[in-house]
Order: C-alpha cells, then structure tokens, then sequence
C-alpha cells in the first residue's frame, strides 16, 4: 500500500523559508519512472502544481515559482522535501504531495495535506 | 504553460441525473488528462487516467472521453455521494496544470 505523510510548521511568519517533508512508503524513491511532486491549493481555491522530483533526481518547478522553490529527495529516509523561500501571505495554502508510477502518469496516490499559514 | 479551462464552473444537478463537465486544453496534450474528485477537507481523489480509463475502484457511473484539446467527464447518474468539486489536470508536459474546478452541488 502506497502512503505519503507531509509534515511541517503550521503557522510561519512573512519572509521566512517554508520547509515541508513528505515521508513515503510502499515505493521506493528510487523504482526507474516514479515521481513525487508537490501541489498547493489556497482556502477555497484551485489545485497549483509546485515541483517533481524523478527518481533519477530530475527536477522541474512551476516557472512562476521556479526562483523560490527547491525540491530535493532522500531516497534512504524515503523522503521528498519542498523548501519555499521568503514566503507572504499568497503561499497561504494547504500543501500536497502526491506519487506518479511513471512519466505523464496520473497522480495516483496523494498526502492527506498539510495546512501552511502565512502570518505576522 | 499548458492552460486548461473547464466549464462549468459549477453546476446544480439532482440525484439521478446525467452530468457532464468538458475540458479544454490550450495546445494538444494526446490523451494525458486525468480527471480528480475532491470533497471538502480532503485530498483530491483520480477518477479517470489517460482521458478514458477508469481508476481501479471507482464506479463505473464515471467514464471520460477525448483526445488532443477537448475532453469530458460523464456521471451517467448522479449519487448522493459525487456532489464534490472536479478538476482536469494535465500530465503530457512539465509544468503540470489543473482546470479551475467545477463545483457540483444539490440542486
């Protein structure tokens, strides 16, 4: 059975650095084709997707975010970890992150989510 | 960017019914379209991969069609238990895009 579990602050403050885990089990970060990527949604908003890391360390970001956004992964803690730098307000939003088995594949297993919110 | 729009943006509809939600890409994605139920509070859920293939474990009240730019999602007869919001999402080119959603509630 796939699983994944993001774990993070729940509460950060104007301009600081977001860092958010996503623990995976069932697969290995390391199988030829997986993907793990993150994906925000606002309160009462539309899913944005944010950054994938393949499972040969291929990583691609959102163009809009690309400057702020770092992923990285840990394939012997079987962890993805989505770093978002001088964060405001807008980055308010509960953050996913979800499996694909392989290129172009749906998102076939999601976290539960973790709310983030941006406050002074 | 790939940009997807759906429509409606929302829709009423009675149990029973027969609902339909389109999709259109701005350039052709072939059939990378996956279409996702989400309910309030929760993860978004795959209903349909690759435009027309039913997730393992979904109802088959559920069926997807198209190719290229246009595509559908088809609830033959809706349940009280698919009033949810949907979305399109695109998997042919990194950056992934979704739709805006299309909310479904009770009329």
């Amino acid at each position: 059975q796939i699983t994944l579990k993001e774990s993070g602050p729940t509460l950060v403050r104007p301009t600081q650095t977001l860092t958010l885990t996503c623990t995976v089990s069932g697969f290995s970060l390391s199988t030829s084709g997986v993907g793990v990527s993150w994906i925000r949604q606002p309160p009462g908003k539309a899913l944005e997707w944010l950054a994938l890391v393949y499972w040969d360390d291929d990583k691609r970001y959102s163009p809009s975010l690309k400057s702020r956004l770092t992923i990285t992964k840990d394939t012997s803690k079987n962890q993805v970890v989505l770093t978002v730098t001088n964060v405001g307000p807008v980055d308010t939003a509960t953050y996913y992150c979800a499996y694909q088995y392989y290129t172009g594949s749906e998102f076939d297993s999601w976290g539960q989510g973790a709310l983030v919110t941006v406050s002074s | 960017d790939i940009q997807m729009t759906q429509s409606p943006s929302s829709l009423s509809a009675s149990v029973g019914d027969r609902v339909t939600i389109t999709c259109r890409a701005s350039q052709s994605i072939s059939n990378y379209l996956n279409w996702y139920q989400q309910k309030p509070g929760k993860a978004p859920k795959v209903l349909i991969y690759a435009a027309s293939s039913l997730q393992s474990g979904v109802p088959s009240r559920f069926s997807g069609s198209g190719s290229g730019t246009a595509f559908t999602l088809t609830i033959s007869s809706l349940q009280p238990e698919d009033f949810a919001t949907y979305y399109c999402q695109q998997s042919d080119t990194t950056p992934f895009t979704f739709g805006p959603g299309t909310k479904v509630d009770i009329k």
